[in-house]
């Protein structure tokens, strides 16, 4: 089955505390991101990957880091969390870049919710 | 001003009825469209997607582009209760999927 997963799916951790996130694909796919999804805001992309060791900051990147040594892997690192980055987390992954024929587009995994305290 | 605009809603309507979801934007170099839908406690599923300006249609789902008005519609017929979840709209504008999205419009159908 073609899925996107995510672990934690739940993390309730303190400030100052590193953690990561990790998403894995199953499906090949070059492209990788990172949004995270708040009341009001809608989802707002963090960092995103066009293929292994290649990154890029979306529009949210400050506080963040990611890493992408191997395809089918893109860690999210929070190095030093804060109240502010409690949030619903996502990330997601596609085959290619969009395209007027293109039937398909991203595919998102099941989220990781986020409690700084 | 944000780039997409979509009014969060609730929305609230009875099983059969006909839906209509909006979204405008600014950026005028979107060129690709698309519609999510996200269950509550899942991650957000590609409903339809649609390059530039026009229609399409997949069963009960119709997606439309106005790109002089700057205002894309997505067109639930005959909805069930299993249509209840948060529409998002999203854009891109160079094909690069740097998704712009809106803020999710909450639907329930009621049975």
């Amino acid at each position: 089955e073609a899925q996107v997963t995510q672990n934690p799916r739940y993390l309730i951790t303190v400030t100052g505390k590193k953690l990561t996130v990790t998403c894995s694909q199953n499906m090949n796919h070059e492209y990788m991101s990172w949004y995270r999804q708040d009341p009001g805001l809608g989802l707002r992309q963090i960092y995103y990957s066009m293929n292994v060791e290649v990154t890029d900051k979306g529009d949210v990147p400050e506080g963040y880091k990611v890493s992408r040594k191997e395809k089918r892997n893109f860690p999210l690192i929070l190095e030093s969390p804060s109240p502010n980055q409690t949030s619903l987390y996502f990330c997601a992954s596609s085959l290619q870049r969009l395209a007027p024929s293109l039937t398909d587009t991203q595919y998102f995994g099941p989220g990781t919710r986020l409690t700084v305290l | 001003q944000k780039e997409v605009e979509q009014d969060p809603g609730p929305l609230s309507v009875p099983e059969g009825a006909i839906v209509s979801l909006n979204c405008t934007y600014s950026n005028s170099a979107f060129q690709y469209f698309m519609w999510y839908r996200q269950y509550s406690r899942k991650g957000p599923e590609l409903l339809m997607y649609t390059y530039s300006s026009g229609n399409k249609e997949d069963g009960r789902f119709t997606a439309q582009v106005d790109k002089s008005s700057k205002y894309i519609s997505l067109f639930i017929r005959d909805s069930q209760p299993s249509d209840s979840a948060t529409y998002l709209c999203a854009m891109d504008q160079t094909g690069a999927n740097n998704l712009f999205f809106g803020t999710g419009t909450r639907l329930t159908v009621i049975p």
